[in-house]
């Protein structure tokens, strides 16, 4: 399979412990995206890197929480002191730096599902 | 700020009947929108795209028409199928391909 791969599927915490989820992209793609979606609403952009450097960030994106890409390929988001608010869908993508017509579509990954209790 | 909204929630519709989906825009100086189909338990899969300078789109089964004058989208689904059940979103794209969604509306095709 040489989609976008997350891991884990599905992930439940205790309120306060700390979590990371791990995005494997296209292996071809310079751009790697997180966003979060929680049930019945769109995803909502949490930030993105370009090869290493992470080059923007939501405002969505508390200080609780951090996302790396330290080789350019896999990237992880780590969630700490987790709260019941942060129970989403996480969902990853990648693509190829804009160009051409379509050379921008994002592949998404099925998501890590955390659910804090 | 910018925000992408869809008109309807829920559409009902029998199999193989037209499907049409909408979506409403506030950034006029946007220039490219992709449609989203999103199974349950599944990621958003690309269906189609279209940038600002066409009207009009079309791949196989579905067209994406683009209105800038009253910043509206549209997507138009040819001889619904059950395996068309899903959530379709909108999504316009940002400097950096960051994408901005909107709500979603769930298609559900009747036997």
């Amino acid at each position: 399979d040489t989609g976008v791969s997350q891991d884990p599927r599905h992930k439940i915490t205790k309120r306060g412990q700390n979590v990371t989820f791990r995005c494997d992209p296209i292996s071809e793609h310079n751009r790697l995206y997180w966003y979060r979606q929680t049930l019945g609403q769109g995803p909502e952009f949490l930030t993105y890197f370009q090869n290493e450097a992470q080059l923007e960030k939501s405002r969505l994106l508390s200080d609780r929480f951090s996302a790396e890409r330290p080789k350019g390929s896999f990237s992880t988001l780590e969630i700490q002191r987790t709260e019941q608010g942060d129970s989403a869908m996480y969902l990853c993508a990648s693509s190829r730096s804009p160009g051409r017509t379509g050379d921008a579509e994002a592949f998404f990954g099925q998501g890590t599902r955390l659910t804090v209790v | 700020g910018e925000s992408v909204g869809l008109h309807l929630p829920t559409l009902s519709v029998q199999e193989g009947d037209n499907s049409i989906i909408n979506c409403a825009y506030s950034n006029s100086a946007s220039d490219y929108f992709i449609w989203y189909k999103q199974e349950s338990g599944k990621g958003p899969q690309f269906i189609i795209d279209i940038r600002s300078n066409m009207d009009k789109r079309q791949g196989q089964r579905v067209t994406v028409l683009l209105n800038k004058t009253v910043k509206h989208l549209s997507l138009q689904i040819a001889a619904t199928q059950p395996g068309d059940s899903a959530v379709y979103f909108c999504a316009e794209i940002f400097q950096g391909g960051k994408l901005i969604f909107g709500q979603g509306t769930e298609l559900s095709v009747k036997p």
